[in-house]
């Protein structure tokens, strides 16, 4: 079965500096990779996704992604944040080894941008 | 559209107590999902479904029924409140695979 490691629970990090959330996750042949974000209160909204195809991925609000096959992870990268990106991250991977579309979420990489 | 929408946001239970969270959708999704949320410990599925009247186990469905009599409807009943159920519950639809989930606001559910 699927499973996603998110390796750092919380990361602080001064505004305008960049930041690298990373996620590995188990080898499969098919697999569909998400980065979500969850602001204080309010549920979990997409920031990007990969599918196949360029290795980088950009999504909302400057973030971006590199998909690495061999090294089987999915790290997230911002180059300036800004207060605004203080949220829990959510990587995330679809299963379909059941035939059916579950999806595998790690638990979450807190960000903390301080002033 | 309205997206995903869930009640109530918040709920206080006593133990052995039951209630039903409500789940609905209007972007006629297929699938359908309940979580939990726990601090630390991620999103668990409790429960999903890939249409009407078909549902199946996630990782964490002890506690918990569901049922998907609409294609718009994804009630969670919790039957005999433990504890141990208290949780932020989030339903999600989508339409699998490579398609994102789009999720509820979350109801925060208390078990005293």
């Amino acid at each position: 079965a699927q499973s996603v490691t998110q390796l750092d629970s919380q990361v602080p990090v001064f505004e305008e500096a960049p930041v690298e959330l990373r996620c590995n996750y188990s080898s499969s042949v098919s697999v569909y990779l998400f980065w979500y974000v969850q602001y204080p209160n309010q549920g979990l909204q997409l920031l990007l996704k990969y599918l196949s195809g360029s290795t980088l991925v950009k999504g909302i609000n400057g973030f971006e992604a590199e998909f690495n096959k061999s090294q089987t992870s999915f790290h997230l990268r911002k180059p300036s944040v800004h207060i605004s990106d203080t949220a829990e991250y959510f990587c995330a991977v679809s299963d379909s080894t059941s035939g059916t579309y579950k999806y595998i979420f790690g638990t979450g990489t807190r960000l903390k941008v301080l002033a | 559209n309205a997206g995903v929408t869930q009640t109530p946001k918040f709920r206080i239970l006593k133990i052995g107590q039951s209630m039903t969270l409500q789940c609905a959708q209007d972007m006629n999704h297929n699938y359908m999902y309940w979580y939990r949320q726990d601090p630390g410990m991620g999103l668990k599925l409790i429960y999903y479904s890939v249409g009407a009247g078909i549902t199946d186990k996630g990782e964490v469905p002890n506690g918990y029924n569901v049922s998907r009599s609409t294609t718009e409807d994804f009630p969670l009943r919790l039957e005999l409140a433990a504890p141990s159920q208290t949780s932020v519950y989030f339903c999600a639809s989508g339409q699998g695979g490579a398609y994102e989930q789009y999720f509820g606001p979350g109801t925060r559910l208390t078990v005293t």
